[in-house]
């Protein structure tokens, strides 16, 4: 299986800071179609997980313009700048290129 | 717009079966896209389970393989999980989502594994 590592495991950040998230694979993800499957997810409290970025720098429609991704080969991050108190939550990066699917662990975000 | 629903009984006993369905509307399951099962244990992270193809091509976790059949039933628009010889480790959050990259979830449904 790939093995998805993120870090940090938990982030404190100062609302309007920027924060990074780093998610690390065991192998390189391009699939077979010349894709990268790389996705971030937002989880907050008590919600379902919500996707924000696929196929590494792909924004979702709706999600806010703070949120971007990027990365190749085994190294991706999540950059949120100007952090807003409704960005608390986990994020969970996700790798669809090769079976099985695999997350990362979680970072938990918070505010100081 | 697409969304999904997970259903079942919230409590299974010990050695006996989950059975999950997952109904999805606004988007016609023959269309195409994969239909993922993935879980989430109390307090931790997410476990993908499986996925089906509407041409009923299944693949499944290996960690969970033997246990884990995944159908789809295109006419009702709905899939379904089967998950046999549970133990209190299968007690999870259990969400329904739209493959490959998981832009559609449904609200999850909890399943306790107990006497």
């Amino acid at each position: 299986d790939v093995v998805m590592t993120q870090s940090p495991l938990s982030l404190p950040v100062t609302l309007g800071q920027s924060a990074s998230i780093s998610c690390r694979s065991s192998q390189g993800l391009v699939h077979s179609d010349g894709n990268i499957y790389l996705s971030w997810f937002q989880q907050r409290p008590g919600q379902s997980p919500r996707r924000l970025i696929y196929q590494v720098s792909n924004r979702d429609s709706g999600v806010p313009d703070r949120f971007s991704g990027s990365g190749s080969g085994t190294d991706f991050t999540l950059k949120i700048t100007r952090v807003e108190a409704e960005d608390v939550g986990v994020y969970y990066c996700m790798q669809g290129s090769h079976w099985p699917r695999t997350f990362g662990q979680g970072t938990k975000v918070e505010i100081k | 717009q697409v969304q999904l629903q997970a259903s079942g009984p919230g409590l299974v006993k010990p050695s006996e079966t989950l059975s999950l369905t997952c109904t999805v509307s606004g988007y016609s399951i023959s269309s195409g896209y994969y239909w993922d099962w993935i879980r989430q244990p109390p307090g931790k992270g997410l476990e993908w389970i499986g996925t089906i193809q509407s041409s009923g091509h299944t693949y499944s976790n290996p960690s969970l393989k033997s246990r884990v059949t995944i159908s789809v039933d295109t006419s009702k628009n709905q899939f379904s999980l089967r998950l046999n010889s549970v133990t209190a480790a299968d007690t999870a959050v259990y969400y329904c989502a739209r493959g490959p990259s998981s832009d559609y979830w449904g609200q999850g449904t909890l399943v306790i594994v107990s006497s």
